[in-house]
Parts: C-alpha cells; sequence; structure tokens
C-alpha cells in the first residue's frame, strides 16, 4: 500500500455536469476525510468517514455534494450541478487516529 | 472568525539560514497542533507535531515551538535546504476533535 490514491487528478467539466470522485484510503485506516482547497487558502473541512459511517457534515456541504463509503474501504464524492464556484482542489486524508492524517495527492476540478 | 492566522502568506531564505514560520490561534481550548508541508500538485504531507502539554517538539532539522500565553505557534527549519520550499500549513485540534487549518505560508528557500 503506498499511500492514499485519488482519482481522477484531474476533471474539466461544463457548468450543471455532474462529477464523481474516488478515494483508496491507506487499507488499515479507519478514518477518512474529504476537504477542499482553493488557491490561497488551507485545506477546508467537507465531511468525515469512521468506517462506512459518515459522522460529519461540514456546512460547506450542500445539498448538491453527496459522499458515501458503502463498505468503509474506498469513499466517492459527488457533485451534481456544478458550478464555477466548485472549482477547487478536492482533497482526502485517511488517519488512524483523530490527529493526523495522511493525504492523497487530490482531484482538480475546473467548472467552465 | 478564523482560528488559526497563518499571517505571512510567503517566506523567503538563504539556503543554510533558519526557517520561522509562525501561527496564531484564537482558541485555547486545543489538543495538538501539527505542522503540514505541501508541495505543488501534491497533497498536504504531516511533518511534525505539539501536544498542548509540551512547549517544544524536535525532530530533525524541524522543531515547533509552543507559547500558550501568547497563542503562538512557531516552526524552525535549520539548516534550510532548497528542498524544503513549499507551503506550509498548520493544523490545529480541539479537544473535542474539530480540525482546522491556517491559509499557509510559502517558503522559498534560495540556493
Amino acid at each position: 500500500d503506498t499511500g492514499v490514491s485519488q482519482d481522477p487528478r484531474h476533471k474539466i467539466t461544463k457548468r450543471g455536469q455532474n462529477v464523481t470522485f474516488r478515494c483508496d484510503p491507506i487499507s488499515e485506516h479507519n478514518r477518512l476525510y474529504w476537504y477542499r482547497q482553493t488557491l490561497g487558502q488551507g485545506p477546508e473541512f467537507l465531511t468525515y468517514f469512521q468506517n462506512e459511517a459518515q459522522l460529519e457534515k461540514s456546512r460547506l456541504l450542500s445539498d448538491r455534494f453527496s459522499a458515501e463509503r458503502p463498505k468503509g474501504s474506498f469513499s466517492t464524492l459527488e457533485i451534481q450541478r456544478t458550478e464555477q464556484g466548485d472549482s477547487a482542489m478536492y482533497l482526502c486524508a485517511s488517519s488512524p487516529t483523530y490527529t493526523e492524517a495522511f493525504f492523497g495527492q487530490g482531484t482538480r476540478l475546473t467548472v467552465v | 472568525d478564523q482560528q488559526v492566522k497563518q499571517n505571512s502568506p510567503s517566506l523567503s531564505v538563504q539556503e543554510g539560514r533558519i526557517s520561522i514560520l509562525n501561527c496564531d490561534y484564537t482558541n485555547s481550548m486545543f489538543d495538538y497542533f501539527l505542522w503540514y508541508k505541501k508541495y505543488p500538485a501534491e497533497g498536504p504531507t504531516f511533518l511534525i507535531s505539539i501536544s498542548s502539554i509540551k512547549d517544544k517538539n524536535e525532530d530533525g532539522r524541524f522543531t515547533v515551538f509552543l507559547n500558550k500565553s501568547a497563542k503562538h505557534l512557531s516552526l524552525h527549519i535549520v539548516p534550510s535546504q532548497p528542498g524544503d520550499s513549499a507551503v506550509y500549513f498548520c493544523r490545529y485540534f480541539t479537544n473535542a476533535g474539530k480540525s482546522t487549518f491556517g491559509d499557509g505560508t510559502t517558503l522559498t528557500v534560495k540556493p
């Protein structure tokens, strides 16, 4: 296991389209996080899973966003009816504890 | 209200000198601070942490200092190397498990 992997690395989509991102965490980590990062800012928390349970969602996660972790392993983040303001880097992290986190390389979304 | 602030968006130092990256916070109910390093097109990488019960933690060239009375955290890199050029984020965990990242400081180490 070489770490957290995210797919795709880059996604360009037209406004109004739906997109789905995938995150494969480090296998023994039961905690999984999604963050969004825009230029000049730190990562902003979106949602958190412990195993398959989604335990916390940020107010940033509007109704157009949904995340799943069906078997407690990989996770998907879907954005419906994308808007230009959704353009950002979407980061996934997994963690064996509630502090240290291992990040993937991110998916850069561009909505045109 | 931003709970964690990195007031310097950028810092440039000469190779071999000390780099000092700063972070100020407002909420005293924290449990841990962590520092991350981020290269372009990569996710943040954990660097070093400090718990609320300590005032210093050292790991090789990296030392983090915590001044609780001033609500100030700093990361010292000595000696700085060109490969240290990256964006550095401080991250704060409350004892309720909530975390917040600062906006980052871009460090450039010149050869």
